[in-house]
């Protein structure tokens, strides 16, 4: 199966919140990261959680992770329509490593 | 500017001829890699460089080649360009293992 999973599609309502989910397969992932892509334009770091954490909050920004399970939120508070875009989550091994693995992307559409 | 740049930012050319990529980074980092991505299926990787003298195949080398000309710049080159690569190509850099990468801005390649 795939190392790293998400739903392809999420549509909200502008104003609402945005929950965005991920899961991994590799235990040995030290560094989760979320990726934010605007169309036409590159990859914009978000934010990371290391493994040893459980949540992450940065202004409306929430990360949420369950080692157990290998489940990873990112939730967007107070949705705007500036925030539609298609958002990845990665994993990485951690230091030593090269690697980043990536989901398929989630692309988040804002109803206004 | 941009911490990461890329060149050209597209590109449109025909079966078999050979183009090159280029990415350069200000942000004094040793490591580089290359992406593509491909709708639906995520950023995939291409080739990665820890430093000047170090370079290695990713998960997809095949039909490319790279160049570390200094810290600063690395290049992505098509010897024989072929229609199944057409993406968007995307270079980055991290201070080390286990570190955060920065993305450029892409470039999008059409092979005709």
């Amino acid at each position: 199966g795939e190392d790293v999973e998400q739903s392809l599609f999420l549509s909200v309502r502008e104003g609402d919140s945005s929950v965005i989910n991920c899961t991994y397969t590799d235990s040995s992932s030290t560094y989760l990261y979320w990726y934010k892509q605007e169309p036409g334009a590159g990859l914009q770091l978000l934010t990371y959680i290391f493994s040893n954490m459980d949540m992450k909050q940065d202004q409306r920004l929430t990360v949420l992770l369950n080692k157990k399970d290998k489940h990873l939120s990112l939730r967007i508070a107070d949705t705007q329509t500036g925030d539609s875009a298609i958002y990845f989550c990665a994993e990485s091994k951690g230091a030593g490593s090269y690697q980043l693995t990536f989901g398929k992307g989630t692309k988040l559409s804002v109803i206004p | 500017d941009a911490d990461v740049t890329q060149t050209p930012r597209n590109r449109i050319t025909k079966t078999g001829k050979r183009i090159m990529l280029e990415c350069s980074q200000t942000k004094g980092h040793d490591r580089m890699y290359w992406y593509r991505q491909d709708p639906g299926l995520g950023l995939r990787l291409i080739y990665y460089s820890f430093d000047v003298k170090d370079i290695n195949k990713g998960e997809i080398s095949d039909g490319y080649s790279v160049s570390r000309q200094a810290q600063a710049k690395f290049s992505l080159s098509l010897e024989s360009a072929i229609p199944n690569q057409t993406a968007l190509y995307f270079c980055a850099t991290s201070a080390g293992g286990g570190e955060t990468q920065y993305f450029g801005p892409g470039t999008r390649l059409l092979v005709l």
